[in-house]
């Protein structure tokens, strides 16, 4: 089963509306990265939340981490087709050599946005 | 200043030949990750370097796959032979830094496989 469930899996809104796409993990979160990603393309960063109970916001997209850091939420105001894409969450798993603790992310199985002008 | 650089961006090859992938990370990041994405797997740690150091490999699919990072600068993603299932999009990103300490994975473009 995967480590981050993200819901819903797709999700069809017309531009305008608010949203919110949810990424929940089923072990403590060291932090969360959400990506975007459009067809054909790479992944885009969009934020990374570390604290519990932070949240950040760029331009219309907030994103939350809960105090307890197992759920994260990504919420857009008034959507634009320019919102449209893949939304994935990204979560940091460790390795530890010789002390020293490396890293890398484990991502849920993404969000399609699709939004109708 | 360059992003990930990745090649080829499309490559269509039959069934049992060699298939390299290559990438050139963002200059000064020092760690490396190669994944993969499908629709039925979504996307998929293959490897990861530190350091130019596999520290992770747990994620490579099976001998087929190899991969190596020779320098700071470069690192190739190896199928031998190839498969119809090997068809996905493989992506290259980099980082200064664990993501753990609050480090940005910055990604390619990718590169579309289709093994025919």
């Amino acid at each position: 089963s995967q480590e981050l469930e993200q819901s819903p899996q797709s999700l069809i809104v017309q531009e305008g509306k608010n949203l919110t796409i949810n990424c929940t993990s089923s072990k403590t979160l060291y932090g969360l990265y959400w990506y975007k990603q459009k067809y054909g393309e790479g992944l885009i960063f969009l934020m990374m939340l570390q604290k519990g109970g932070e949240e950040k916001s760029h331009e219309k997209i907030t994103a939350k981490l809960d105090e307890k850091k197992q759920q994260s939420s990504l919420h857009i105001t008034a959507s634009q087709p320019s919102h449209a894409g893949i939304y994935l969450c990204g979560a940091p798993r460790g390795a530890n050599a010789g002390g020293t603790s490396y890293g890398k992310l484990t991502f849920g199985q993404g969000t399609i946005l699709t939004v109708h002008p | 200043d360059a992003g990930v650089i990745q090649s080829p961006r499309h490559e269509v090859t039959e069934m049992g030949q060699e298939v390299t992938l290559r990438c050139k990370p963002i200059s000064g990041h020092n760690s490396l990750f190669w994944y993969r994405q499908t629709m039925m797997r979504g996307l998929e740690l293959l490897i990861y370097f530190n350091n130019n150091v596999p520290i992770d490999d747990s994620g490579m699919p099976e001998d087929r796959f190899s991969a190596k990072m020779p320098n700071a600068s470069f690192s190739t993603l190896k199928i031998q032979p190839s498969e119809p299932r090997d068809s996905a999009v493989y992506f290259c990103a980099s980082s200064f830094g664990s993501p753990q300490a609050g480090n940005t994975i910055y990604f390619g473009e990718g590169s579309w496989l289709t093994v025919v």
